[in-house]
């Protein structure tokens, strides 16, 4: 499978509890990005990684979350202490360059309860 | 920084009606400009993109959009849909020469198609 692959497909967790997610880029992917998805809303910007340097975080994330890839191939995103507000959908995507669309995976469905 | 605008939230038609979906963003400078097509149960696709040249897009399934830049808009365009077009369909930009050039979406048109 050459697409990008998110692991796992959903979590339930329960409101304080610490989550880790998993990104798989395409290999030849230099940019790897995060996102969140909540329900009739289009996809919210995170955090953007180019190689494995982290080069941008959205100023509405808290800092309650992170997100790292240590050999600039795949990428965690851990969200500490969740809050029910953290329910949504978390996107992953890679692309060549800044000129390129992205390619999503299939995201991880998050319900804190 | 740049943001996004799709007026039409839900949008019904008819099988074989033709569509056009609108998109205004706002900034001054170089903008890409995307389509991403998210059908149920799956995953945001590509549909189109915008980099330069020619305004009038054309991408998968029959679509096409157009980039009029005094408008700032990038509408979408089918000329008759089908029944399998139903799906979420969101517009999207970035600023490639900007400091931040990760892609904005707007929030989104749902189409459902009646058979």
């Amino acid at each position: 499978d050459t697409g990008v692959s998110q692991d796992p497909r959903h979590k339930i967790t329960k409101r304080g509890q610490n989550v880790t997610f998993r990104c798989d880029p395409i290999s030849e992917h230099n940019r790897l990005y995060w996102y969140r998805q909540t329900l009739g809303q289009g996809p919210e910007f995170l955090t953007y990684f180019q190689n494995e340097a982290q080069l941008e975080k959205s100023r509405l994330l808290s800092d309650r979350f992170s997100a790292e890839r240590p050999k600039g191939s795949f990428s965690t995103l851990e969200i500490q202490r969740t809050e029910q507000g953290d329910s949504a959908m978390y996107l992953c995507a890679s692309s060549e360059d800044q000129y390129s669309g992205y390619t999503f995976g299939s995201g991880t469905r998050l319900t804190v309860v | 920084a740049q943001s996004v605008s799709q007026h039409n939230h839900h949008v019904i038609l008819s099988e074989a009606a033709s569509l056009e979906l609108g998109c205004n963003y706002s900034y001054g400078g170089t903008v890409n400009l995307f389509w991403y097509v998210q059908y149920p149960g799956q995953h945001l696709q590509l549909l189109l993109k915008y980099f330069s040249g020619d305004p009038l897009v054309k991408g998968i399934k029959g679509f096409e959009a157009e980039f009029i830049k005094s408008k700032f808009s990038f509408n979408l365009r089918k000329p008759s849909v089908q029944w399998s077009d139903t799906a979420e369909y969101f517009c999207a930009v970035n600023a490639p020469y900007s400091s931040a050039s990760k892609i904005i979406f707007g929030s989104g048109t749902r189409l459902s198609i009646r058979p």
